[in-house]
């Protein structure tokens, strides 16, 4: 069975510029999570989707959002780029986004941002 | 609340075991452990979960002290491919659809 994919693999944007990062999460998966990992850092958590809603958000600004599709695909964008957002996106998707559900978690998006 | 992890690095021979080690300030309802090689994305490891079930690697093993607010992992008769960086995820509410929130992760070397 295919993992979680993520589109693109790697990205360069320059500062203001907005990006889009996609995710599909495995077969059979209703819940995708995104994080964020800065090099050398643990990731830290920015969306959670289940059955197209938010179910839940970390300490991130408003220049970030998601979305989940029909198909449990899910998107993420930010705008304004910074910098500081320069970072591994990684997707991760559960059967239900229980505490008690396994994540597994996509090759993830190298974002750089000059 | 992030989770504390120690130590920070560590340095094995093949055949050598060691221990990870994960606390939170907070009361722990799962833990989650992964392991993390250079690029690569974070691979499922094992979840501890509050009460004692415990899902995943069957080489390796891990445990889940509640009182402690604590989780060891335990990597014995080290491998090469152990190398790594190790990071534990924990949930702390114990209810519905919860994210994680992980420590700073371990980086174990094995060397040959």
């Amino acid at each position: 069975d295919a993992g979680v994919t993520q589109s693109p693999t790697h990205l360069i944007k320059t500062r203001g510029q907005h990006v889009t990062l996609r995710c599909s999460p495995i077969s059979g998966h209703k819940s995708v999570s995104w994080y964020q990992q800065v090099l050398g850092q643990g990731p830290q958590f920015i969306f959670q989707y289940y059955e197209k809603e938010e179910r839940g958000r970390g300490n991130f600004p408003d220049r970030f959002s998601a979305r989940q599709f029909p198909n449990y695909s899910s998107e993420l964008n930010v705008n304004a780029l910074l910098l500081g957002d320069s970072a591994l996106y990684l997707c991760a998707s559960s059967l239900e986004g229980y505490y008690t559900d396994t994540q597994y978690f996509g090759p993830g998006t190298r974002l750089t941002v000059l | 609340q992030q989770p504390v992890q120690s130590p920070q690095a560590v340095i094995l021979r093949e055949g050598e075991d060691a221990v990870i080690n994960c606390s939170s300030s907070k009361a722990l309802y799962s833990v989650h452990w992964y392991r993390q090689k250079h690029g690569e994305a974070p691979v499922f490891l094992m979840i501890l979960l509050k009460g004692g079930e415990q899902k995943g690697h069957d080489k390796i093993s891990a445990s889940f002290n509640e009182k402690k607010q604590q989780s060891s992992l335990y990597l014995t008769a080290s491998q090469l491919s152990y190398s790594g960086t190790y990071f534990c995820g924990t949930e702390n509410e114990g209810t519905g659809r919860r994210a994680l929130t992980f420590g700073s992760g371990t980086r174990l070397q094995v060397q040959p």
